[in-house]
């Protein structure tokens, strides 16, 4: 059974803090690994489909790190803001069509 | 176009009825896939249609849940005699098939989901 993880479930940040969440998968079969951040209210919206070991991606003030041999990817929010409060998900893909989803990071940043 | 769109949002029940959500995919993506989350689960994988073809199911997806995709474009799920257990967040993804290694050009969008609670 293929297990994806992620830590910690919920965190409250303040204003201008920088934070990071981590997604754990199975390091074998590994395929590709893809970040969403959910909004309330809101679709899924893709952030970063990661496929070697040792990508990093930036998009704006968000970034993501992969280890596939260790099976853990961070993401990172530098200088966190209001609007980055949403649920954060990780999803393992082994080359399937099945993407096999954490259970997302809910972050809420305080104002 | 403007993106995935679901239809209804939401849906309330009472348990044993049958309902049926709609998924109206980006125009040109082939790819079509539906999730199911429960609370404080991330979305689960149900099943998988390339163009009208189921190509996978989960096992989650029981007997008593049906989908389709008849002409390749819009897809619908059907659950008959709902269960209290069946209330989720039902999610439509599509994407286009490019072949390759996963990338931004062949990602998944997601529509808005159905919340369906059985009552």
């Amino acid at each position: 059974i293929l297990n994806v993880e992620q830590s910690p479930q919920s965190l409250h940040v303040q204003e201008g803090d920088s934070t990071n969440f981590t997604c754990s998968f199975p390091s074998s079969n590994f395929y590709a690994l893809h970040w969403y951040r959910w909004e309330t209210a809101k679709s899924p919206e893709a952030l970063f489909v990661m496929t070697l070991n040792g990508d990093e991606k930036k998009k704006g003030r968000i970034s993501a790190t992969l280890n596939t041999k260790e099976g853990y990817s961070y993401l990172y929010i530098k200088g966190s803001q209001p609007e980055d409060s949403a649920t954060y998900l990780c999803a393992f893909n082994s080359g399937t069509y099945k993407y096999i989803f954490g259970t997302g990071t809910r972050l809420k940043v305080l104002a | 176009d403007t993106g995935v769109s679901q239809d209804p949002r939401h849906k309330i029940t009472k348990r044993g009825q049958n309902v049926t959500f709609r998924c109206d995919p980006i125009s040109e993506h082939n790819r079509l896939y539906w999730y199911r989350q429960t609370l404080g689960q991330g979305p689960e994988f149900l099943t998988y249609f390339q163009n009208e073809a189921q190509l996978e199911k989960s096992r989650l997806l029981s007997d008593r849940f049906s989908a389709e995709r008849p002409k390749g474009s819009f897809s619908t799920l059907e659950i008959q005699r709902t269960e209290q257990g069946d209330s989720a967040m039902y999610l439509c993804a599509s994407s286009p098939d490019r072949g390759g290694l996963p990338s931004e050009d062949n990602e998944q969008f997601f529509g808005p989901g159905t919340r369906l609670t059985v009552l």
